[in-house]
């Protein structure tokens, strides 16, 4: 079956620790973006890359870095610049080179807590 | 910049009864695409139900429909027949069909729902 898989499910990063989730899809999708949920904020978007080897920052990039070198994968990694880390990640991905458009389907998340 | 706004933080409903969800937005445009995405304690996001703007028919998935009306930019969710698997967070997007850079979900700050047995 097609679909996102995001590990781990639970991440605990030490401080000034830098740590990578990863997003994997089969769904042959050409976008992926990186989420971040906090309770009452919504999703808001940290990255996305619509073709391989080419990424644009969303609204909260700062201490957070990704690449696309694989269509398959884009793996986001926290580092150390980011000062409040614990949050629940998401990954999703759609297709874009359609007539019509079907949405974005998502991974399961990842839950990153600092010790 | 196009907006979505759900200005019902929290809603709550009896099971088996209606429910519907409101939804608005801001746009320039005249043909995008909205969404409705379920949330459950889980967390896996959802897809619930898709919608149009240049198809005047309201979009349905069994228990789920909505009322779509353009000219207000309104998008509510009604369930219909609510069943305890319904509890979770509801969030409305919004995307625009047109091509370029726009291929990003505007995202509301979603409603809570919570069914009583």
């Amino acid at each position: 079956d097609g679909g996102i898989t995001q590990s781990p499910k639970y991440l605990f990063r030490k401080e000034g620790q830098n740590v990578t989730l990863s997003c994997e899809q089969n769904l042959n999708h050409d976008a992926m973006y990186w989420y971040r949920q906090d309770p009452g904020q919504g999703l808001r978007l940290i990255y996305y890359s619509q073709i391989v080897n080419d990424f644009q920052k969303g609204d909260i990039a700062e201490g957070y870095s990704v690449s696309r070198e694989k269509k398959e994968s884009f793996p986001l990694t926290v580092t150390s610049a980011q000062k409040n880390p614990t949050a629940f990640y998401l990954c999703a991905s759609s297709i874009t080179r359609t007539l019509v458009y079907y949405g974005y389907t998502f991974g399961s998340g990842t839950r990153l807590t600092v010790v | 910049a196009q907006t979505v706004t759900q200005s019902q933080p929290e809603m709550s409903v009896q099971e088996a009864e209606t429910v519907t969800l409101s939804c608005t937005y801001d746009t320039s445009e005249s043909d995008y695409y909205l969404f409705w995405y379920k949330q459950p304690p889980s967390r896996q996001m959802i897809l619930v139900i898709r919608q149009e703007a240049y198809k005047q028919q309201n979009a349905t998935e069994n228990r789920f429909s909505v009322n779509f009306q353009k000219a207000a930019k309104s998008f509510s969710l009604k369930i219909s027949d609510s069943q305890l698997g319904d509890a979770a967070m509801y969030f409305c997007a919004y995307r625009s069909a047109s091509a370029g850079n726009n291929r990003k979900l505007i995202w509301g700050l979603g409603t809570s729902l919570a069914v009583n047995p």
